[in-house]
């Protein structure tokens, strides 16, 4: 089995400031943990994945999130917001068991001027 | 070149209708997914197939029927359409099922109207 939660459906930062958006995750079995980036009227498109190789993974637009096994954890960050990173993010489990990546049910990141 | 296309981009329909919607990948990936989108932008796998073979066919009515001619293309047929079944779906292809280790690319959605 597994689950994904993402806390805060709705996050907003001014631009500049730390974007922080946080994902915990259920797995039976070690994960494979992924971002994803919906800007509006658009599909989603990949922003980093986790595949056990490291844990602190760099996506692309300056986004990293680093997988604390622990804490059941894949937290999305970025040290600087810009205006363009507004947008619709999800984050999402998969296992070898599973056979389906499952969603979160995504956040909003609004960056304020 | 468009990784993963999908037609129409808008249908707007009365209830009753019947519609499809298609969808290509040219990636050359075995594996293709429907998801639908609600309002609320809440993501749900609806099928997947891997090489024209159905795999995942979650809780959905039998109104909606995908079929796989090559595994190039995966199609969603909708009959007798309804209300609730206004959202966005999206088509998303990836190198493996349940795309484990590897990513899914999706297609650019299809928002859907029943009035």
């Amino acid at each position: 089995a597994q689950s994904v939660t993402q806390l805060g459906s709705h996050v907003s930062v001014s631009e500049g400031a730390l974007v922080l958006l946080r994902c915990n995750y259920s797995s039976s079995v070690p994960p494979y943990l992924f971002w994803y980036v919906q800007y509006p009227n658009q599909g989603l498109q990949l922003l980093l994945k986790y595949t056990s190789a490291a844990t602190l993974v760099k996506g692309i637009n300056g986004f990293e999130a680093e997988f604390k096994k622990s804490e059941t954890s894949f937290h999305l960050t970025k040290p600087s917001a810009h205006m363009s990173d507004a947008a619709e993010y999800f984050c999402a489990v998969a296992n070898t068991n599973a056979g389906k990546s499952t969603f979160g049910d995504g956040t909003t990141l609004t960056v304020k001027p | 070149d468009t990784a993963v296309s999908q037609t129409p981009k808008y249908l707007v329909t009365q209830m009753g209708n019947d519609k499809s919607i298609k969808c290509e990948q040219n990636l050359g990936h075995d594996t293709m997914y429907w998801y639908k989108q609600d309002s609320k932008k809440f993501l749900k796998i609806m099928f997947s197939y891997n090489n024209k073979e159905l795999i995942i066919n979650e809780t959905v009515p039998n109104r909606f029927s995908p079929k796989s001619p090559d595994k190039a293309h995966l199609n969603l047929h909708i009959n007798s359409l309804e209300l609730g079944d206004s959202a966005v779906y999206f088509c998303a292809s990836s190198q493996q099922p349940g795309g484990a280790s590897y990513e899914q690319y999706f297609g650019p959605g299809t928002r859907l109207t029943v009035t």
